[in-house]
């Protein structure tokens, strides 16, 4: 079946610009993370759903980040007033029902100029 | 919070050697996963391994959770284990936590 993509795959833009970054889990699965990987570094954690809920976002690094997940199935991180330090590849992962295998979409590549 | 560190951070071998790959952590686990990101990016789980020990084909890994550290083993490397090998752990919440990775290049 499909796996876990990303939309867009790369982001070009401007610091101060508002970006939004899409993911679609696999289908069914209920739990959704968010993770941040810079180059030559392992993904960092930013936020976890479980269902509609953020059930921690204790890794998002300040409130230009957000994240939501209306429907319990499609997740969108949006990144406020961008800085040249957001640039990194952003993952989405997701898995059946969280604490257990998870699944990587291919990550948005994001650079703020 | 917990740490994860990796050992070795590089490893250079000749296709058809044998490598262990090391995985310390700082504190009790309730999740071990290994995961091997190719030279584009994407990351592909391997093991899901919070205890004792599992084999698929080449690669075996095993986890002693009460002496904190995991091992992966890649038997008969082929070019294209080439990649970072990452262990992610957490401590019974949803953060994951990975590792730094190790950056294995086989040659041909």
């Amino acid at each position: 079946g499909a796996g876990v993509s990303q939309t867009p795959s790369n982001k070009v833009t401007e610091k101060g610009k508002y970006v939004e970054l899409r993911c679609d889990p696999i289908s069914g699965h209920t739990a959704l993370y968010w993770y941040r990987q810079s180059l030559g570094q392992g993904p960092e954690f930013l936020i976890y759903f479980q269902g509609t809920g953020a059930a921690d976002d204790s890794g998002l690094p300040n409130d230009r980040f957000f994240a939501v997940r209306p429907e319990g199935s499609v997740s969108t991180l949006k990144i406020q007033r961008t800085e040249r330090g957001d640039s990194a590849v952003y993952l989405c992962a997701s898995s059946p029902l969280g604490q257990e295998t998870q699944y990587f979409g291919p990550g948005t590549r994001l650079l703020v100029l | 919070g917990i740490q994860v560190e990796q050992s070795p951070p590089d490893l250079i071998l000749q296709e058809g050697a044998n490598s262990t790959l090391r995985c310390n952590f700082s504190d009790s686990v309730n999740n071990l996963q290994w995961f091997h990101q190719n030279p584009w990016g994407q990351l592909i789980n391997l093991f899901y391994i919070p205890s004792g020990t599992k084999q698929n084909g080449r690669l075996s890994a095993t986890t002693v959770a009460t002496e904190r550290y995991s091992l992966l083993y890649i038997s008969s490397s082929q070019t294209t284990d080439s990649g970072v090998y990452f262990c992610a752990v957490d401590t019974g919440g949803f953060k994951t936590i990975f590792g730094a990775g190790t950056r294995l290049f086989v040659k041909a």
